[in-house]
């Protein structure tokens, strides 16, 4: 059955720090891939997606993610991380025609 | 693009009660998706139209939920009766098109509370 994992549910860094958030998968054939993420009181956003090709995807807000087939993994990059991404990060694949499977999410705190 | 909308965005209620929540996508999608979202079982597909028609409903928990589409414009996700486990922030989705290559843009939540 497809399932997405994300190991962490919290993870906190400094303003200014790297950030990588971790997201497992488990699909059968060719994943679509998806991150959201959701701002406290609002509806999820769409950072980036992966169906096809490279496997280094940019996004926006300077996000970036890496497809891995070999491990499974779809994570989550910034190399500089702003207050303003305090928010929790839903992982997702896409199972069927329409549904996305959504990972448990990571909650991100950002310290100033 | 006022993007999608919700109401309400809060709603408390006694178990029992008929909660009725309130959806308009963005003008011009043809596909609008329920979600619900709980600490135990996070993001879940309750339901999804293509142009006003429901095409999988596999997700409705039970006979209590149920969900139309009246127009192009509005859609609704009833809950009669409702029961404190169905406390949930419960999101509207719509896409322009289908398939999971098109971005589905989420409205704010409802917040429920059933008591």
């Amino acid at each position: 059955a497809q399932s997405v994992t994300q190991p962490d549910i919290h993870i906190t860094v400094s303003e200014g720090a790297s950030l990588e958030l971790r997201c497992n998968y488990s699909y059968g054939a060719t994943p679509y891939l998806f991150w959201y993420v959701q701002s406290p009181g609002q509806g999820l956003q769409l950072l980036l997606k992966y169906f096809s090709g490279d496997t280094l995807v940019q996004g926006i807000k300077g996000f970036e993610a890496e497809f891995k087939r070999s491990q499974s993994s779809f994570n989550l990059r910034k190399p500089s991380v702003h207050w303003s991404d305090a928010a929790e990060y839903f992982c997702a694949v896409g199972s069927g025609t329409y549904k996305y499977i959504f990972g448990t999410g990571t909650r991100l705190k950002v310290l100033a | 693009d006022a993007g999608v909308i919700q109401s309400p965005r809060h709603e408390v209620t006694e178990m029992g009660q008929e909660v009725t929540l309130r959806c308009k996508p963005i003008s011009g999608h043809d596909y609008l998706f329920w979600y619900r979202q709980t600490m135990m079982r996070g993001l879940e597909l309750l339901i999804y139209f293509n142009n006003n028609v429901p095409i999988d409903d596999s997700g409705m928990p039970e006979d209590r939920f149920s969900a139309k589409m009246p127009n192009a414009s509005f859609s609704t996700l009833k809950i009669q009766p409702s029961e404190p486990r169905d406390s949930a922030v419960y999101f509207c989705a719509s896409s322009l098109s289908g398939g999971l290559q098109e971005t589905q843009y989420f409205g704010p939540g409802t917040r429920l509370l059933v008591l």
